[in-house]
């Protein structure tokens, strides 16, 4: 499967505690982005790479989550003391492009659940 | 403010019956914007935007500025059109979602 690959599928955990997910991109993809979606809304961005340099940054994404993606390949995403608020789907897309936008190719996401 | 908005959480129509899904938005400069899909159990995929002005799987959408709509719109629903449907606008770097639209197609 040469698509956007997201792990784990399926996160439980309890309030407080810290998760980490990881997301693999399309190999070739230079731009990699993070989306939250919360049941009966569309997906929220919350940060953007292109390749190794986090670019944009949204206010939703507070103090307690960081992203990375070393030497601009795969990404991951921490939530620190997570909060039952947390509880999400989170998408990872990817997309190959320069200055224009080119299609995003999804993940299956991670579903997160903050008990 | 960037923002786009999805009147209609739900549809349902008979097969062979048209469709439109409506999409409004809300942007200062020129915008981009897309309906993305998603099927049962499937991922997020484009489905189709406006630059392309192409027909995919039937469905169409054309870029009203004075109304500053986008709605999609099929002229006769099948089955398989069952989905998720999103409507997006291109922020700076990232898309700008609506809520989505839940399209049922009744047989």
């Amino acid at each position: 499967d040469t698509g956007v690959s997201q792990n784990p599928r399926h996160k439980i955990t309890k309030r407080g505690q810290n998760v980490t997910f990881r997301c693999d991109p399309i190999s070739e993809h230079n731009r990699l982005y993070w989306y939250r979606q919360t049941l009966g809304q569309g997906p929220e961005f919350l940060t953007y790479f292109q390749n190794e340099a986090q670019l944009e940054k949204s206010r939703l994404l507070s103090d307690r989550f960081s992203a990375e993606r070393p030497k601009g390949s795969f990404s991951t995403l921490e939530i620190q003391r997570t909060e039952q608020g947390d509880s999400a789907m989170y998408l990872c897309a990817s997309s190959l492009g320069a200055a224009s936008y080119n299609e995003q190719f999804f993940g299956p996401g991670t579903r997160l659940t903050v008990l | 403010a960037q923002r786009v908005t999805q009147p209609e959480k739900l549809l349902s129509v008979f097969k062979g019956a048209p469709v439109e899904l409506k999409c409004n938005y809300s942007y200062s400069g020129s915008p981009e914007l897309f309906w993305y899909v998603q099927y049962s159990r499937q991922r997020l995929q484009l489905l189709l935007r406006h630059i392309s002005r192409e027909s995919i799987k039937g469905f169409t959408a054309d870029l009203n500025k004075g109304e500053t709509s986008f709605h999609l719109k099929k002229p006769f629903a099948q089955e398989e059109d069952s989905a998720m449907y999103y409507c997006a606008l291109k922020g700076n770097y990232q898309l700008i979602w609506g809520a989505g639209t839940k399209l049922i197609i009744k047989p």
